[in-house]
This record gives C-alpha cells, sequence and structure tokens, in this order.
C-alpha cells in the first residue's frame, strides 16, 4: 500500500459524458501527478500540481482539467468523453522537497466509455 | 525533448536465475534522476530502484541493482535470483529538473518456474 488513494476503482459511462476522479496523496506529499495508462499508448504524463499550483503539462487534452485543492487532494476532470479515453488513470504523489523525487502511485481508476 | 526507450517489448527467465532489463533515455540535461517502477499484474505502480544521475555508484536494492552508464545514456536494470513474484511489466521511467516524468513502454517480464 503506497498511501496515495484513488476513487473510484471503476467507473463505466457513456460518450459524450463527463466524470470527475479523485486522489489523495500520502501524508506529506505536497505534488500530485496524474497519468493516463491505455493499452496502446503506454503511460502518459498528463500533469502535475504541486502545492495547489500546476507545475508541469503533458499529454494533456483540452478536454480534461484538473486542480489541487487546499487540503491536497486532486480531481481529474473529463469531460466529453470518447471510446479512445478508456484508460487507467494514476495518481501519484511525492514529497518535492530536497532530493526525493520518487512517485508513490495510487492503485488507479479503470475508466470505460461506451 | 527527453524521450526513454525499452528496446525489450518482452523477456522470460528462469526462476532463480539473472535477466537484464535495457534502458536508453535522451536528455540534453546534466542533472536529472532514473527510476524502474514495477506493475504486477495487480496494476499497481511500484517503485523498484532510482538512480541520481551525479551519482556514479550504481544504485542496488536487495535483488535489484543498476547498470548507469551516463555518457551513454543508458540504464539498465538487473535482477538476481528472479523469483515467480517478479513477473510484471517493468518501465523505465526519467525525470529532469522540471519536473515532467517520462515513461518508456515498458519490458513485460515473465519469471518461468
Amino acid at each position: 500500500d503506497s498511501g496515495v488513494t484513488q476513487t473510484p476503482k471503476h467507473l463505466i459511462t457513456a460518450t459524450g459524458q463527463r466524470v470527475t476522479l479523485r486522489c489523495s496523496p500520502r501524508s506529506g506529499d505536497l505534488s500530485v501527478y496524474w497519468y493516463q495508462q491505455s493499452l496502446d499508448q503506454g503511460l502518459q504524463f498528463l500533469i502535475q500540481y504541486y502545492n495547489g499550483e500546476e507545475r508541469a503539462k503533458g499529454n494533456i487534452l483540452e478536454r480534461f482539467s484538473a486542480q489541487q485543492f487546499p487540503d491536497l487532494h486532486s480531481e481529474l476532470n473529463l469531460s466529453s468523453l470518447e471510446l479512445g479515453d478508456s484508460a487507467l488513470y494514476f495518481c501519484a504523489s511525492s514529497k518535492e522537497t530536497g532530493w526525493t523525487y520518487e512517485q508513490y502511485f495510487g492503485p488507479g481508476t479503470r475508466l470505460t466509455v461506451t | 525533448a527527453q524521450t526513454v526507450t525499452q528496446s525489450q517489448p518482452e523477456m522470460s527467465v528462469q526462476e532463480a536465475e539473472t535477466v537484464t532489463l535495457s534502458c536508453t533515455y535522451d536528455t540534453s540535461e546534466n542533472n536529472y534522476y532514473l527510476f524502474w517502477y514495477k506493475q504486477p499484474p495487480s496494476r499497481q505502480m511500484i517503485l523498484v530502484i532510482r538512480q541520481e544521475a551525479y551519482k556514479q555508484q550504481n544504485a542496488t536494492e536487495n535483488r535489484f541493482s543498476v547498470n548507469f552508464q551516463k555518457a551513454a545514456k543508458s540504464f539498465s536494470l538487473k535482477i538476481s535470483d528472479s523469483q515467480l513474484g517478479d513477473t510484471a511489466m517493468y518501465f523505465c521511467a526519467f525525470r529532469e529538473t522540471g519536473n515532467q516524468f517520462y515513461f518508456g513502454t515498458g519490458t513485460s517480464l515473465t519469471v518461468i518456474p
């Protein structure tokens, strides 16, 4: 158990809909990362937040957005869903202090778009 | 652009034997970090080992060790005394000081009893 929690575990929804994925980082971690893992594209970095502010952006679509709240939990919002958005979405956290740069991953949310 | 390449999509090894997974990366940075993550069938991502680029000594964690060749931009993972529980997808990852993480496409390792 990494200490990172993600809800829900599974999500099934229809095309065109909007969903919100939630992540709680490990205690003491200020930084949250979101990743998408699909069968054909491997693990893709989407976005990072540090202490409430966006720090780095990867291959995140405009239909997707994220935020980190004052209590440091984060939400990833996916809208106008398409079949190709079906994937495993991981959240990870890290301390972002000193030289401790490893990320600890949550169990993931499996999104199925039908 | 930073990229990470894992040229071995699949590998297998006999139980108790040693296997090496390869990873190369491309960067213009001098300071960065390299990681190996393991993803078992449960799909959980687990950190196996990490290496700071400024350290010449290769990192070791029990049966896992790396061969870090900075000039060649190579970062291979050696698993000694392979165990059935090592069966998983292994991802090499690179992180530069700008905070973005880059992952390779993974190597699926099967340990054969």
